[in-house]
């Protein structure tokens, strides 16, 4: 089955620890985004990439980090810099990012910080 | 700046009902609109992609319509089912040239359909 996975589905972090969030698409698409959603409010993009080894911040990205070394992988870091972590992130993947193509979800993953 | 507002919040309706959901953008100038529904805990499920060009596009018991003149996009869900319970969100694309191909997001209403 074609599709977008995420993991872990729940993750729990301490106060100053770093935490990769993981997203593998088999859809074949060439961009790859990551949001954040929190209570009440809109989904906000923290990262993007149209290609492999290519990556464009969002509107939130201070205090996460990305790669993208290859098409299927596009994992999140939250580091220890970002103030308030606690949310639902979401990762989605698109063809061209340039033909304004339908975006695909993943699960998500809850990230708590203990 | 896109700001994208969807009302109501919530919504609960019979069975049977059908049903409007509203979502209302500041700037007509889209490339594109896209609904999702998203279940409780759970990633977002694509619904329905109207393009700018566009007036409405059908999915089985979904129709959404798109008036980019006057910033609004309509989401219509015939003879509603407890199944159609869960949150739907609207999503506007920025324009083809534009920086990217970004989502603005707005807040989702809650909708629950009584058995």
């Amino acid at each position: 089955d074609g599709g977008i996975t995420q993991s872990p589905k729940y993750l729990f972090r301490k106060e100053g620890q770093n935490v990769t969030l993981s997203c593998e698409q088999n859809l074949n698409h060439d961009a790859m985004y990551w949001y954040r959603q929190d209570p009440g409010q809109g989904l906000r993009l923290i990262y993007y990439s149209q290609i492999v080894n290519d990556f464009q911040k969002g509107d939130i990205a201070e205090g996460y980090s990305v790669s993208r070394e290859k098409k299927e992988s596009f994992p999140l870091t939250v580091t220890s810099a970002q103030k308030n972590p606690t949310a639902f992130y979401l990762c989605a993947s698109s063809r061209p990012q340039t033909g304004g193509n339908e975006q695909f979800f993943g699960p998500g993953t809850r990230l708590t910080v203990l | 700046k896109q700001e994208v507002t969807q009302i109501p919040a919530a919504l609960s309706v019979p069975e049977g009902e059908n049903l409007v959901l509203n979502c209302s953008f500041t700037d007509s100038a889209i490339y594109n609109l896209q609904w999702f529904r998203q279940d409780p805990g759970k990633g977002l499920t694509s619904l329905l992609l109207i393009q700018s060009s566009q007036r409405e596009q059908t999915s089985g018991r979904l129709n959404a319509s798109l008036d980019k003149s006057s910033g609004r996009s309509t989401l219509y869900i015939a003879a509603s089912q407890p199944g159609d319970s869960a949150t739907y969100l609207c999503a506007v694309r920025r324009p083809y040239g534009g920086a990217t191909n970004k989502l603005i997001f707005g807040t989702g209403t809650l909708l629950a359909v009584q058995p």
